[in-house]
């Protein structure tokens, strides 16, 4: 069973730090790109970016509203997707969704919450 | 950046009835075009991918056709479970961008 576990939202101040982290399990994790999308409460989804597979050297893709302030990585050892997020704004505040993409995004998280507020 | 724009927001259909959602690209998108739904709370669902392949599991009252720009997501006899948004996305090229979602209710 395929299993996507998005952790680490929570409470930052404007322009603070944060990584999230999204521990995978029951594929194989190098074989897929692994993205992120974002939602703000009542507002529509936002693809944030991706991190290609081992095939495709692992080279990542952003949106413009994050490239630049926030860095998905990937530990393929423990088969675990990041994404560091840096000078927060309040607009970044969002569930946070991990998900896998083949044709489309066919696994999602459950999301974790980011507040950005002072 | 291609946009995705989904003309409805909102629709009102009647339980049994049929519903058609659509979404036009801004640019030539090849049916590289996902469907989803989102019930409140919850992760979204994919429902078809390639424009038309419906996703295992997924109720055969659920089609979707199109080609170049203009997609379309179809729900035949609507039932109450199918009450919720539905996104579409382009993942044809970087940044793969989703509509603005329409949210369908019963009437």
């Amino acid at each position: 069973e395929v299993k996507l576990v998005e952790s680490g939202g929570g409470l930052v101040q404007p322009g603070g730090s944060l990584r999230l982290s999204c521990a995978t399990s029951g594929f194989t994790f190098t074989d897929y790109y692994m993205s992120w999308v974002r939602q703000p409460p009542g507002k529509a989804l936002e693809w944030l970016g991706f991190i290609r597979n081992k095939a495709n050297g692992y080279t990542t893709e952003y949106s413009a509203s994050v490239k630049g302030r926030f860095t998905i990585s990937r530990d393929n050892s423990q088969s675990i997707l990041y994404l560091q997020m840096n000078t927060l704004r309040a607009e970044d505040s969002a569930t946070y969704y991990c998900a896998r993409e083949l044709t489309g995004i066919d696994y999602w998280g459950q999301g974790t919450t980011l507040t950005v507020s002072s | 950046d291609i946009q995705m724009t989904q003309s409805s927001s909102y629709l009102s259909v009647s339980l049994g009835g049929r519903v058609t959602i659509t979404c036009k690209a801004s640019d030539h998108i090849n049916n590289w075009l996902a469907w989803y739904q989102q019930k409140p709370g919850n992760a979204p669902r994919l429902l078809i991918s390639g424009a038309t392949s419906l996703e295992t599991g997924v109720p055969s009252r659920f089609s979707g056709s199109g080609s170049g720009k203009d997609y379309t997501l179809s729900i035949t006899s609507l039932q109450t479970e199918d009450v919720a948004t539905y996104y579409c996305q382009q993942y044809w090229s970087t940044p793969y961008t989703f509509g603005g979602g329409t949210k369908l209710e019963i009437k």
